[in-house]
């Protein structure tokens, strides 16, 4: 059973469309995570949220942006999305503490037109 | 510098070997190590929790050297199956880094 559900899995859009995609959990984790993967490289990070503690990590573009109405749902809005946010982005999940290791979603792969 | 580095391989070795990856970290802050897989098209899962004394699960060993800040993966009896690409993370607090990455391939 998923436990990191993130929808849709595929999702294309229009240059400069806003988009959002979400994501929703049931292991009840208070961390919530966002990761940016392109082709053959690593997951990186955009933010954060410990519990409605948002994070944002500094090299991540004004562009994108996150809202945790509560425990169960994170979501990511890309306000105008360009060519290079292309990517398959990730959501995870984890509880705090030390050694908890975090379980992703199936991702959400965004195509530009 | 990366906060975690990893060399990327690609690692190409016949099924049956021991294959090892290597991985540094820059933040001696770091607390929680772990090896994650990835398999093409798909998300990273779970390998392996890495701890200070190291440890076991099967075929894969994982250990840690605090001093050297490093961290290993040792696959043992390689299987096609373990063909993915495997990424180190170094966390403290729950935010997880991910290394660039190390591709293996599993040959016949």
């Amino acid at each position: 059973d998923a436990m990191v559900i993130q929808n849709p899995r595929y999702q294309v859009t229009q240059f400069g469309k806003p988009v959002t995609l979400s994501c929703s959990q049931t292991l009840n984790h208070n961390v919530m995570y966002w990761y940016q993967q392109k082709s053959s490289q690593a997951p990186k990070l955009l933010f954060h949220y410990y519990d409605k503690d948002f994070n944002n990590e500094a090299d991540t573009p004004d562009n994108f942006q996150s809202r945790r109405p509560n425990t169960s749902f994170c979501f990511l809005d890309i306000r105008s999305p360009g060519l290079g946010d292309a990517a398959m982005y990730l959501c995870a999940t984890s509880s705090m503490g030390r050694n908890q290791p975090q379980h992703f979603g199936d991702g959400t792969r965004l195509s530009i037109l | 510098r990366k906060e975690v580095e990893q060399d990327p391989g690609p690692f190409n070795v016949p099924e049956g070997a021991t294959v090892a990856f290597n991985c540094t970290y820059s933040n001696s802050a770091s607390q929680s190590f772990f090896w994650y897989r990835q398999d093409c098209r798909k998300e990273p899962k779970l390998l392996m929790s890495v701890y200070s004394s190291g440890n076991e699960d099967g075929r894969f060993t994982a250990q840690l050297n605090r001093a050297s800040q490093y961290i290993s993966l040792l696959i043992r009896d390689s299987k096609l199956s373990d063909s993915a690409t495997y990424y180190c993370g170094s966390g403290n607090t729950g935010k997880l880094i991910f290394g660039q990455g190390t591709t293996l391939q599993v040959k016949p």
